[in-house]
């Protein structure tokens, strides 16, 4: 049971690039997120999903775009890759409804330069 | 907006102490809350949670305690040891999906 996965786990861009963080569960969770960790900021929540087919943004969804084809699959893009999106990416899942915590990834370290 | 946070942004303690960790919350909607754990590289683990309805769980060596008056909750780790070092995290739910993260906590133990 390998939880939730997130590739790469590094990764330095060049201003204006673009890529896809990717993030995989195998929990048959319904809720899937993305969040950003950036220095004495805590956690802030860009996108997320509560179920194939469905996503919603979060607090900073800016230069960001999700999709949730399957149950298992929620990848980040980046658009066009900014300074300001260096951060440290996390992926999460949990069930849907109710008590229940989320189980997050080991994240990825993003560098734009 | 209405938002998680933590009283400390750092907590120093010996090793064997018992550590408390706070947290003041102000959405008064919020009826689950979760302590995480984070290691340096790694992703947040989950340590325990609480409901509404309660004011007090225990897990091992870990209890927490929710104060709905005070919009407070604490964690507290009995006997501290090296690998308690870490950042520590409260968050809250007050619908069904999303989880509020305050600015953390950083724990670190003396030998």
């Amino acid at each position: 049971n390998a939880g939730v996965t997130q590739t790469p786990k590094f990764q330095v861009l060049k201003t204006g690039q673009s890529m896809t963080l990717q993030c995989a569960q195998d929990m048959n969770h319904e809720y899937m997120s993305w969040y950003r960790q950036d220095p004495g900021m805590g956690l802030r929540l860009i996108h997320y999903s509560v179920g194939a087919g469905i996503t919603d943004q979060g607090e900073v969804p800016n230069g960001y775009n999700v999709s949730r084809s399957t149950t298992e699959d929620f990848p980040l893009r980046l658009l066009s890759a900014a300074p300001s999106q260096t951060s440290v990416y996390f992926c999460a899942s949990s069930y849907a409804r109710g008590s229940y915590g989320y189980t997050f990834g080991s994240g990825t370290r993003l560098t734009v330069v | 907006g209405e938002s998680v946070g933590l009283h400390l942004p750092t907590l120093s303690v010996q090793e064997g102490d018992n550590s408390i960790i706070n947290c003041a919350y102000s959405n008064s909607a919020s009826d689950y809350f979760i302590w995480y754990k984070q290691e340096s590289g790694k992703g947040p683990q989950f340590i325990i949670d609480i409901r509404s309805n309660m004011d007090k769980r225990q897990g091992q060596r870990v209890t927490v305690l929710l104060n709905k008056t005070v919009k407070h909750l604490s964690l507290q780790i009995a006997a501290t040891q090296p690998g308690d070092s870490a950042v520590y995290f409260c968050a809250e739910k007050a619908n069904d999906y999303k989880l509020s993260f305050g600015a953390g906590t950083t724990v670190t133990v003396r030998a």
